[in-house]
């Protein structure tokens, strides 16, 4: 059963201190996404990769998030430095994009819970 | 820009029918979701409509009229497990190269006994 992992699941750290998120897609999956979920914002897109490439971080605070893809397998996404309006779940998903004629659905993993005090 | 719509919060019955409306203004169109969050998990895929018309899946239906930027989402013989946020997106790039989503605010849907 092909899934979308992430983590770490939870964390709290303190303000200023560096984050770092982790997300492996779905194998055979070509795009990848890095999403911030709050109850205020909703679901907001803040980067997104397809076949590794950078496609668009327009969503993203440019100054202390980055997002990366080192490999087909892994997907981060970094705040330094976090502050506490960071706070949020933070999803990453996976799909295979432009397949059989069609967008295809994203695949989300579970989330990481951040809370930055 | 791009914009989505939906009801913020709706309440019905066990074993009723709800409806649950989205309606888009975005600079293209190549396909509209829905997607069920229950509290505290990841969205996960209801359904897909890229033609107008109705989309049937067991309990769920979407109807999609792309000149009215309308959607809806249909929950017949509602179950207590059916409370959650539903959420619409549409993927807005005209030539599908970047394949991504836009997002609505979601639906908070209660369902009682």
């Amino acid at each position: 059963d092909a899934r979308v992992t992430q983590t770490p699941r939870h964390k709290v750290t303190e303000m200023g201190q560096e984050v770092t998120m982790r997300c492996q897609p779905i194998l055979g999956h070509n795009t990848v996404f890095w999403y911030r979920q709050t109850m205020m914002q909703g679901l907001e897109l803040l980067a997104y990769f397809r076949n590794r490439a950078p496609l668009d971080d327009s969503g993203m605070p440019k100054d202390r998030f980055s997002a990366e893809m080192p490999d087909a397998t892994l997907a981060t996404l970094k705040i330094q430095p976090s502050e506490p309006r960071d706070s949020a779940v933070y999803f990453c998903a996976s799909g295979p994009g432009l397949a059989g004629g069609r967008i295809n659905e994203q695949f989300f993993g579970p989330g990481t819970r951040l809370t930055v005090l | 820009g791009q914009n989505i719509d939906q009801p913020t919060e709706m309440t019905a019955t066990e074993g009723a029918i709800v409806q649950i409306n989205c309606t888009y203004q975005t600079s293209g169109f190549n396909g509209l979701f829905w997607y069920q969050q229950h509290a505290g998990e990841a969205p996960t895929f209801l359904s897909y409509n890229v033609l107008d018309g109705l989309e049937e899946k067991g309990r769920f239906s979407s109807f999609l009229s792309r000149s009215k930027g309308y959607s809806y989402l249909l929950l017949k013989e509602l179950q207590m497990k059916d409370s959650a946020s539903y959420l619409c997106a549409v993927s807005p790039d005209r030539d599908n190269y970047g394949q991504n989503f836009v997002f609505g605010p979601g639906t908070r849907l209660s369902v009682l006994p």
